[in-house]
């Protein structure tokens, strides 16, 4: 079966750019979009089709794909934007990847 | 779009698992879409579990199509889950979400706020 996968943890400072990479068996023949989610909360859709931003989504969020790897992008990283991160791709059925926590230093 | 889970919190191993999603702000049957459950287990990530259309196609998950069924009512708005001969290991927070799916795109672009099902006697 078809697997995603993330790195358990990312870390970076405020100001900084974090990125967040999702790996997969030529995952550039697929469309991945990316999630977010805050503890308690369920998650909020961020990026479709690679690189499509959802409504409201700020530019600091964006995606790209290449090869085997997606990679969601989060510039001037700012404290309100420690959560999961979820990757997610489509097999036959719906996939998603282990969850990445980022967290602001 | 709004989705809201509604069902026990609470579930004994080996008994029948049933959520319901109540939609509002969409039509189930207005077609383009598809209606999802997504779980979480405490601490662990998100594991789809099946959709049904809005003509009412389902398609499951491998791993649970001996004992999931989701179902839809237009009458209500609403589509449901069961879940059969639950293990401890079904306890999860479940998730209701409306599923775009066209060719090879697909996302979940509303969710309801999840329910907690723990399964334990």
């Amino acid at each position: 079966s078809y697997e995603l996968t993330q790195p358990p943890s990312v870390s970076v400072s405020p100001g900084q750019t974090a990125r967040i990479t999702c790996s997969g068996d030529k995952l550039d023949d697929k469309y991945v979009s990316w999630y977010l989610q805050r503890p308690g909360q369920a998650p909020v859709l961020l990026i479709s089709q690679d690189n499509k931003r959802h409504s409201g989504i700020p530019d600091r969020f964006s995606g790209s794909s290449s090869g085997n790897t997606a990679t969601l992008t989060i510039s001037d990283t700012q404290a309100q934007d420690e959560a999961d991160f979820y990757c997610q791709t489509r097999d036959g059925g719906v996939i998603f990847g282990g969850g990445t926590k980022l967290t602001v230093l | 779009v709004q989705l809201q889970e509604s069902g026990p919190g609470l579930v004994k191993p080996s008994q029948t698992l049933s959520l319901t999603c109540n939609v509002s702000g969409d039509s189930l049957t207005s077609g383009g879409y598809y209606w999802s459950w997504i779980r979480q287990p405490p601490g662990k990530g998100l594991e789809w579990m099946g959709y049904i259309s809005y003509s009412g196609k389902t398609d499951y998950v491998p791993s649970l199509k001996r004992r999931l069924f989701i179902s839809l009512d237009p009458s209500k708005n609403q589509f449901s889950l069961t879940l059969t001969s639950v293990t401890p290991a079904d306890t999860a927070v479940y998730y209701c979400a409306r599923q775009y799916l066209n060719g090879d795109t697909t996302m979940f672009e509303h969710w309801g706020q999840g329910t907690l099902v723990t399964v334990s006697s």
